[in-house]
């Protein structure tokens, strides 16, 4: 069974602009969950999708977004980047609550310069 | 609102030795607790997790973590350390109805010769 899938693993990125990251959860998974890992403040939740419906949200600003797809898959979306958005990110799937069982996938990471 | 407290940033242990990692959770209800291990440039591997039950629960690669409800507490324990379990470890605390994991600031893991 494959594992959840982020593409891509790295990207580097200039300030104001906008980035998509992608995620593939494992087949089967409904829920999707987004982290952002930083040295300075460890990891932070994001957003958390079930069946393409935002179930849950952190505490991020307007220009850090997300959908889901009807077949689970899901992107994060972050706009008019800022220095201080050079992270990991990572996405988390599971069955169905997100708060039970999440698988991660290896991640993102962004650099903004 | 439900926090994670790793006290202890780094620790060094030599192989073959013990170890005990230790975590503090704050939340109101009974939590759902977990522990993950991160390697470098990595995601996060679910080690164990509890619910309810048994508080001492065993998880993968030989790792067992016991919750103690009076010391809000669910420190993870291994009897004998190998290389390879040099790693980041961190304890996270969900809930029933809110689909995010609060992670700890982590445990780096340096294991010696």
């Amino acid at each position: 069974k494959a594992g959840v899938t982020q593409t891509p693993r790295y990207l580097i990125k200039t300030r104001g602009q906008q980035v998509t990251l992608s995620c593939s959860p494992i087949s089967g998974h409904r829920s999707v969950s987004w982290y952002q890992q930083t040295p300075g403040q460890g990891l932070q939740f994001l957003f958390e999708y079930f069946s393409e419906t935002q179930r849950n949200k952190g505490n991020f600003p307007g220009r850090f977004s997300g959908r889901q797809f009807s077949n689970s898959r899901s992107e994060m979306n972050v706009s008019t980047l800022e220095l201080g958005d050079s992270a990991l990110y990572l996405c988390a799937s599971s069955t169905d609550r997100a708060n039970t069982e999440a698988f991660f996938g290896q991640g993102t990471r962004l650099t903004v310069v | 609102a439900q926090s994670v407290t790793q006290p202890d940033i780094h620790i060094t242990v030599s192989e073959g030795a013990s170890l005990e990692l230790r975590c503090n959770y704050s939340y109101g209800a009974t939590p759902y607790l977990f522990w993950y291990v991160q390697s470098p440039g990595q995601g996060l591997q679910l080690l164990l997790k509890y619910f309810s039950g048994d508080t001492l629960v065993q998880g993968i690669k030989g790792f067992e973590a016991e919750f103690k409800r009076s010391q809000s507490s669910f420190n993870l324990r291994k009897p004998s350390v190998h290389w390879s379990d040099a790693a980041e470890y961190f304890c996270a605390v969900a809930s029933f109805g809110n689909e995010k994991l609060t992670f700890g600031t982590g445990t780096r893991l340096t294991i010696i010769p």
